[in-house]
């Protein structure tokens, strides 16, 4: 069962312009939704990540979206730049029982200068 | 400063081989993971460790094992190597719970 379901799977998208990837989840015990960027032949590293009382996270161009009631959370990347091209996932887990993290299927994002 | 150390890079077995990957880290963390990656699929966990002496399974652990006799060192071994297998393996850890994992950078596997 896919419980963090992410889209698109590829996103093109011209330097300085917004990136949005969405993410969907099914359980509603989740509360913690971090997002995490990998680069080519490296290991995923954190990037945000946001907990359902607010219902956005802003840190620098990174801003998640969080909507409760739709039980979707989504990430924006303001002003893309070619570095910013990488392979993004997002996440969800229980974080009150310390349950482990399910992931999205992730989106690789090109930003082209 | 090291992190999340995997060994090694990069390794093509033979079905039926063994093997067992290697994961260190340094940061004192008590919550140990492995992921395996595959295209398109996101990562999905095999298992995890919520400190020395204890481990338990993931979403995927069928034809692995591990072990956690340190805090330091989180091996997991593949007994009897399927095509299957062939993936991306990530090792991480994190200090108290899930969530803000420190990742290696990861063994590709390729079983033939």
């Amino acid at each position: 069962q896919q419980q963090v379901k992410q889209s698109p799977q590829s996103l093109i998208v011209q330097k300085g312009g917004i990136s949005i990837i969405n993410c969907a989840y099914e359980n509603t015990a989740f509360d913690y939704f971090p997002w995490y960027q990998q680069f080519p032949g490296k290991g995923p590293a954190l990037l945000i990540a946001i907990r359902p009382d607010v219902s956005e996270k802003k840190e620098g161009r990174f801003t998640i979206s969080f909507n409760k009631s739709a039980k979707q959370f989504s990430l924006h990347i303001m002003d893309s730049q070619p570095g910013d091209s990488a392979t993004y996932f997002c996440a969800a887990s229980i974080d009150r029982s310390g349950s482990r993290l399910t992931f999205g299927e992730g989106t690789q994002l090109t930003v082209n200068p | 400063n090291a992190g999340v150390t995997q060994t090694p890079k990069f390794r093509i077995l033979k079905i039926g081989q063994s093997m067992t990957l290697q994961c260190a880290q340094d940061m004192n963390h008590n919550y140990m993971y492995w992921y395996r990656q595959d295209p398109g699929m996101g990562l999905k966990l095999i298992y995890y460790s919520v400190g020395a002496g204890i481990t338990d399974k993931g979403e995927v652990p069928n034809g692995y094992n591990v072990s956690r006799s340190t805090t330091e060192y989180f091996p997991l071994r593949l007994e009897l190597a399927a095509p299957s297998q062939t993936s991306v393996y990530f090792c991480a850890s994190s200090y108290s719970k899930p969530g803000g994992e420190f990742f290696g950078q990861g063994t590709r596997l390729t079983v033939v």
